[in-house]
């Protein structure tokens, strides 16, 4: 278990519906990530935020995809009018703080720790 | 553009040593991660690398040659446990992961 959270952890849905993941990052973590994954491959950068910010998003996001991050700390991932593409683990990452003064390449802040995942399975 | 590259599937026998290579072309580099992934649970984290050279955690090594584009995990003694899919992932500019499509390690008896 390394910290992070995420719900539900399995979700099936029918073509056309709207569905919401959520993810509980380690406490102290301002940055989070989501990424998805299909089977027999790595995980896809999606977005991601620090602090309430969301910083970059891939042009994987279609205009179906929305995450927020409102208060900093706890994130969710939505998906208007799934389509059986979608059909995927979606992950959710956190990292420790950027810390000014501290070498960039700090492993302490660029190790990203993943949550379980939330199976997505859409009919 | 954006290239990871890594062999599919590897098998091992009990006991022994691996190694799992992987190259990389990405616009940007700022170290490089390996995680490990057993079948339906999420990544975790091995080990990283931001200089050339070879680090050692236990039975878990990892090196790095940034002018090659290369790395590599190093696994010794092999137990059945470490079945699984070990990621190969560049950290980039920006704070994300650009993951390799996974090697897929079995460890026989």
């Amino acid at each position: 278990d390394t910290g992070v959270s995420q719900d539900p952890r399995h979700k099936i849905t029918k073509r056309g519906q709207n569905v919401t993941f959520r993810c509980d990052p380690i406490s102290e973590h301002n940055r989070l990530y989501w990424y998805r994954q299909t089977l027999g491959q790595g995980p896809e950068f999606l977005t991601y935020f620090q602090n309430e910010a969301q910083l970059e998003k891939s042009r994987l996001l279609s205009d179906r995809f929305s995450a927020e991050r409102p208060k900093g700390s706890f994130s969710t991932l939505e998906i208007q009018r799934t389509e059986q593409g979608d059909s995927a683990m979606y992950l959710c990452a956190s990292s420790l703080p950027d810390q000014s003064g501290t070498n960039p390449y700090s492993k302490r802040t660029d190790t990203q720790y993943f949550g379980p995942g939330t199976r997505l399975t859409v009919l | 553009g954006q290239n990871i590259d890594q062999p599919t599937e590897m098998t091992a026998t009990e006991g022994a040593i691996v190694q799992i290579n992987c190259t990389y072309q990405t616009s940007g580099f700022n170290g490089l991660f390996w995680y490990q992934q057993h079948a339906g649970e999420a990544p975790t984290f091995l080990s990283y690398n931001v200089l050339d050279g070879l680090e050692e955690k236990g039975r878990f090594s990892s090196f790095l040659s940034r002018s090659k584009g290369y790395s590599y995990l190093l696994l010794k003694e092999l137990q059945m446990k470490d079945s699984a899919s070990y990621l190969c992932a560049v950290y980039n500019q920006g704070g994300k992961l650009i993951f390799g499509q996974g090697t897929e390690l079995s460890v026989k008896p």
